[in-house]
């Protein structure tokens, strides 16, 4: 099964630090994306990468950054951390061709930051 | 990209047959037809998908309609496991695996004893 492993379940930093949320997949997944997940809201897409260095904006990039320096890891950075980026953190990922192979996106279990 | 609409909850007994439904008057031609379902305290995980005909897998069937304006996600005989909150996203087939999924807010199922 593929696996996709984000760093830390839990997580609290204060207001203005900066946090790396890490998440790495072990089938060699062309494509990885970060979302956030706010009750009454969905998940709402942050970033994403279709290839090593390669990375797109979602809907929501503002105060976010993200690096993918090895095809297995994709990391998400809060240059900042602001209160409001309380949230859960959600990566994905899938290969290509994957989509018609009937695969989906496989999620990892996500990461719940606090910004106190 | 277009928009689906569902229920915001849902539920059912044990052991017995659960529908989900899902409006999607705009879609397009190319959009496929994704269901996901989140358990609690966990990631989404991928359910089914299908374009046009019917579809079934170990987990779920997809039955849409033939104008493809509706579809509705079969769980044969829900379990206490089957709670979940389930979305139905539509994703255009023309814009590549790397193309984003647009989660909506989703069903939540409850099935009780």
């Amino acid at each position: 099964d593929v696996k996709v492993t984000q760093s830390s379940r839990y997580l609290v930093k204060r207001t203005g630090e900066k946090v790396f949320l890490e998440c790495v997949q072990d089938m060699d997944h062309e494509n990885m994306f970060w979302y956030r997940q706010d009750p009454g809201l969905g998940l709402r897409l942050i970033y994403f990468s279709y290839d090593v260095k390669m990375k797109e904006k979602g809907d929501i990039p503002e105060g976010y950054s993200v690096s993918r320096e090895k095809k297995e890891r994709f990391s998400l950075i809060l240059e900042s951390a602001s209160t409001n980026q309380t949230s859960m953190y959600l990566c994905a990922s899938i290969g290509l061709g994957h989509y018609e192979a009937n695969y989906g996106y496989t999620f990892g279990s996500g990461t719940r930051l606090t910004v106190v | 990209d277009a928009k689906t609409t569902q229920p915001n909850s849902m539920e059912s007994n044990e052991e017995e047959p659960v529908h989900l439904p899902c409006n999607h008057s705009t879609i397009s031609g190319t959009d496929y037809i994704h269901w996901y379902r989140q358990l609690p305290s966990q990631g989404p995980e991928y359910v089914i998908h299908g374009l046009t005909s019917n579809v079934n897998n170990r987990m779920a069937s997809l039955a849409i309609a033939e104008d493809r304006k509706s579809s509705t996600l079969i769980l044969h005989r829900a379990t206490l496991r089957d709670a979940a909150v389930y979305y139905c996203i539509l994703r255009d087939a023309n814009t590549g695996t790397a193309s984003k999924l647009t989660f909506g807010t989703g069903t939540r199922l409850q099935v009780t004893l």
